[in-house]
């Protein structure tokens, strides 16, 4: 059973609000990864860390941003929000002897 | 980069059908993995797989490495309502990889 945590699950919020999705585990894990997915849709790669101060731009264009300063603890921040960031982003973790991710339940973000 | 097809994209069956889903690639993968994720969730490993040509059961649940290293299966037996959702498939392109290449998903509907 993974131990990685996301808050809040859900979060309605206005355009040009700054936002933090916060996302932690306690498995010791130093890889952590953001994916973004679109309802029903594939996985998107915007963001990775392989460890403490270690953060990596994915395969997608985000404009959000990460940070790394604890190796349980993987916040990603949007600085102005827009509805074209209405999405569900998806953290995961994962140990570096294995190949297998570990996700979180999802933020769901809608953006007026 | 490397992608993976996935199919098929959707399934509508009746309770108790078995169903069969494959992911393909032109290049060779380390591991493949297998997620289900359901509405609203993220996703949740299934089985994963280290070795061509490698069966592994989990319950009705079995995976199959494909010999040639660039495809794999999942079949499921004697479906049931709480299979619904939708399957996603990973690899990792090779030993070491940082990150694993997702398929496009397949989503599974049960007719009871």
């Amino acid at each position: 059973e993974a131990d990685i945590y996301q808050t809040p699950r859900y979060l309605v919020i206005g355009t040009g609000k700054k936002i933090t999705l916060e996302c932690s585990q306690t498995m010791g894990h130093d890889k952590m990864y953001w994916y973004q997915q679109d309802p029903g849709m594939e996985l998107h790669l915007i963001h990775y860390s392989y460890g403490v101060n270690s953060t990596e731009k994915g395969d997608l264009s985000s404009e959000s941003t990460v940070s790394r300063i604890r190796t349980e603890h993987f916040p990603l921040t949007l600085e102005s929000a827009r509805p074209s960031h209405t999405s569900q982003y998806l953290c995961a973790s994962r140990k570096t002897s294995s190949e297998t991710q570990y996700f979180g339940p999802g933020t769901r973000l809608l953006v007026l | 980069g490397q992608q993976l097809n996935q199919s098929p994209q959707s399934m509508f069956i009746q309770e108790g059908e078995d169903v069969s889903m494959n992911c393909t690639s032109s290049s060779i993968f380390n591991t493949w993995l297998w997620y289900k994720q359901d509405p609203g969730e993220g996703p949740v490993l299934l089985i994963a797989l280290y070795k061509a040509g490698e069966l592994t059961s989990n319950g009705r649940l079995t995976a199959q490495f494909g010999i040639t290293r660039k495809d794999s299966f999942l079949n499921i037996s004697a479906s049931i309502p709480s299979d619904v959702g939708i399957y996603f498939c990973a690899g990792q392109p090779f030993q070491g990889a940082q990150k694993l290449v997702f398929g496009q998903g397949t989503r599974l509907t049960i007719n009871p």
